[in-house]
């Protein structure tokens, strides 16, 4: 069954250091998705993309956030100046279709520390 | 704003048992709701989704849910618990249908005793 996958699983880095974090969507999918969820916090939406550029962001997602899918197949969300409260869990999602209530197919996550 | 609320962080049953998870949302038009899960170590899992129609919704591994316009719940329920149950459990709702942001309550965990 095709699955959502994201890399690394763990990542450390220090303040003010920027991170990528890779996601492989399914493959045939048009919409993209990173959710984030501090320890012991609600899973938060960050922001959705389609077709090159982004469809959909939350107030979280401020400058220091972008997003980008530089090839055919990966999807990357980078930090550029990460800050303490950066460190989380980060989710990246694909849905398959036009309408609004597709399912959305999570990846297992990334869980960066910011120290 | 829509906002989603899961009453109960933990929730404990024996195996065999009734299971039941609160969700209440708030929304000022018909909402797309869902229930996800989460093992451990794992991404979130859909377990069911209501849209339109049917407001029973039946879902995978012997889960489903009711859509209550009158008491904007969506509570997720399981007629006899297995242990393999054990897991956290996510509503979310989508309520304006231009979005697609995924609003999430805040988990309840459930625990399976033997």
């Amino acid at each position: 069954e095709p699955e959502v996958t994201q890399t690394p699983s763990h990542q450390v880095t220090q303040m003010g250091q920027e991170v990528i974090l890779r996601c492989v969507p399914i493959s045939n999918h048009l919409y993209f998705y990173w959710y984030r969820q501090i320890l012991g916090q609600k899973v938060e939406f960050l922001v959705s993309f389609y077709n090159n550029e982004i469809s959909e962001k939350s107030e979280i997602f401020d400058d220091q956030f972008s997003v980008e899918r530089p090839d055919g197949s990966n999807f990357t969300l980078k930090i550029r100046s990460t800050k303490l409260e950066d460190s989380a869990m980060y989710f990246c999602a694909s849905s398959g279709g036009l309408a609004g209530q597709e399912t959305q197919y999570f990846g297992p996550g990334t869980r960066l520390l910011v120290l | 704003a829509q906002s989603v609320t899961q009453l109960g962080s933990h929730v404990s049953v024996s195996e065999g048992a009734l299971v039941l998870l609160r969700c209440n949302y708030s929304s000022s038009v018909p909402p797309y709701l869902f229930w996800y899960v989460q093992y451990p170590n794992q991404g979130l899992q859909l377990l069911l989704k209501y849209t339109t129609g049917a407001t029973l919704v039946k879902g995978i591994n012997g889960f489903e849910a009711e859509f209550k316009k009158s008491e904007t719940s969506f509570h997720l329920t399981k007629p006899s618990a297995h242990m393999s149950d054990a897991a956290e459990y996510f509503c979310a709702v989508i309520s304006d249908t231009g979005r697609r942001a995924l609003t999430f309550g805040s988990g309840t965990r459930l625990q399976v005793q033997p």
